[in-house]
């Protein structure tokens, strides 16, 4: 069964500073999205990473992709208070009996702040 | 870009009632639909994956008597909450798509039980 993992959960930053959220996967995979949430609102879709070592930016945001250590990082470059968000990684398996079900990781509620 | 429109995006409802919620795809054909229930501050949480005309495939532990979904064409899908209970409040999102090309996701239907 696919496991997805996000940490942090809860990530409060300054404006202007750096972090990563980091998210592992437990079986193999070869697509891994990721997505914003706002409160009461459904999923903006980001990213979606398709290969080992695939680097991708929006602005202040960057994800990439090792498929090897089943780990994906999403990096946010002096933040914004606009950033302030859920995100989440997803990720589908290529397990035949999975289909082709996304299984989200836990979120990363992120706060910045002023 | 692909657009799954999703109604009604709140409902109140009383306890021992059924609700419907509609997902249609707008400019593509949806051969697949993912129905999701988020709880607050959760993640989401995968309930069934529908193929157009063929029955639902339900995760553990839901209550397929009581989620009936159809997807009886290419562009529409409906998720009915039968005898809705306070328990059953909580913030459902369809997804269409599991192809390469990824998933689009409807903007969530609130439903609140009283």
């Amino acid at each position: 069964e696919l496991k997805v993992e996000q940490n942090p959960l809860f990530l409060s930053m300054q404006e202007g500073k750096n972090y990563t959220i980091y998210c592992n996967y437990s079986t193999t995979s070869d697509r891994l999205y990721w997505y914003r949430q706002d409160p009461g609102k459904s999923l903006e879709s980001l990213f979606v990473l398709l290969s080992n070592g695939a680097v991708k930016q929006e602005g202040r945001l960057m994800a990439s992709l090792d498929t090897k250590a089943r780990l994906s990082t999403l990096h946010i470059t002096a933040a914004v208070h606009d950033l302030s968000a859920t995100y989440f990684c997803a990720v589908v398996s290529l397990e035949k009996t999975s289909g082709s079900r996304l299984t989200f990781g836990e979120g990363t509620q992120l706060t910045v702040n002023p | 870009g692909a657009v799954v429109s999703q109604h009604p995006s709140r409902v109140i409802c009383k306890s021992g009632t059924s609700v419907k919620i509609e997902c249609r795809s707008l400019d593509f054909q949806a051969t697949t639909m993912f129905w999701y229930r988020q709880f607050p501050k959760q993640s989401l949480m995968l309930m069934a994956t529908s193929n157009e005309g063929s029955k639902a495939t339900y995760e553990q532990g839901v209550e397929k008597d009581k989620f009936l979904i159809n997807h009886a064409s290419l562009t529409l899908s409906t998720l009915t909450v039968t005898s809705a209970h306070p328990e059953d409040s909580s913030f459902y999102i369809c997804s269409a798509g599991g192809s390469y090309y990824g998933y689009t996701f409807g903007s969530g239907t609130r439903l609140t039980v009283v």
